[in-house]
């Protein structure tokens, strides 16, 4: 049973970079079948695409967030991380890991969340 | 502000029908990707409830269905139950972005 597990700090200082891993378990990350991404939801909101990462390392931002963006993968771990630099309280939210489903362009798995709140 | 746009809450008594809209445009669901939908619980994460337009997962009771046309799609509930208060979104596909958009969301009551 595929499992995606977030790990990183629950609190980062404003403009300082927000580093979150999702380390995956069943399902090899250098599969070429599915793509990888991370979705976020601000308290009490919707949620919010944030990226993508396939196996081979090539990878999609939502545009608001490029210029702070970078997601890699690690096959060697399997593991997908997330950075987010120059965070603010906006950023402030309950950060997901997803995989692609497997017959189509949504989310077949989640994570189960990990909040990280932006606050000095 | 969604680029998928759905009604902030429904509701309905046990027993009753209730739908959810999902309005998109042709950059997303009218250029013919397809609609998915996700119930999320409080405090939990969303899951899936609805793939490729209106197949269900195993495990998803058949009281959920969905529809999807020209630029929007739908998701009802019959026989509402207790347990299906929740959000619910929707989520597409738009090939500018090369990535997920989702609904704002919609609250379901059970009165």
């Amino acid at each position: 049973q595929l499992q995606l597990q977030e790990s990183g700090p629950g609190l980062v200082k404003p403009s300082e970079t927000l580093s979150l891993t999702c380390t995956v378990s069943d399902v090899s990350t250098s599969s070429r079948s599915y793509y990888w991404g991370w979705i976020r939801q601000p308290p009490g909101k919707g949620l919010e695409w944030i990226g993508s990462v396939y196996y081979s390392g090539s990878t999609s931002y939502r545009p608001s967030l490029k210029s702070r963006v970078t997601i890699s993968v690690d096959t060697s771990k399997n593991q997908f991380s997330l950075k987010l630099s120059s965070v603010t309280a906006a950023d402030t939210a309950v950060y997901y890991c997803a995989r692609q489903g497997a017959y189509g362009d949504y989310v077949g798995h989640w994570g189960q969340g990990t909040l990280v709140t932006v606050s000095s | 502000q969604s680029v998928l746009t759905q009604p902030p809450s429904v509701s309905g008594a046990p027993g009753q029908r209730v739908t959810i809209s999902c309005t998109g445009s042709s950059s997303n669901i009218g250029a013919g990707y397809d609609v998915h939908w996700y119930q999320q619980l409080p405090g939990t994460a969303p899951k899936l409830l609805i793939y490729g337009n209106i197949n269900r997962p195993s495990g998803v009771p058949d009281r959920f269905s969905a529809s999807k046309s020209g630029t929007s799609a739908s998701l009802a509930i019959s026989g509402l139950q207790a347990e299906d208060e929740a959000d619910y979104y929707c989520q597409s596909y738009e090939s500018g972005l090369i990535g997920w958009v989702f609904g704002g969301g919609t609250k379901l009551t059970v009165l």
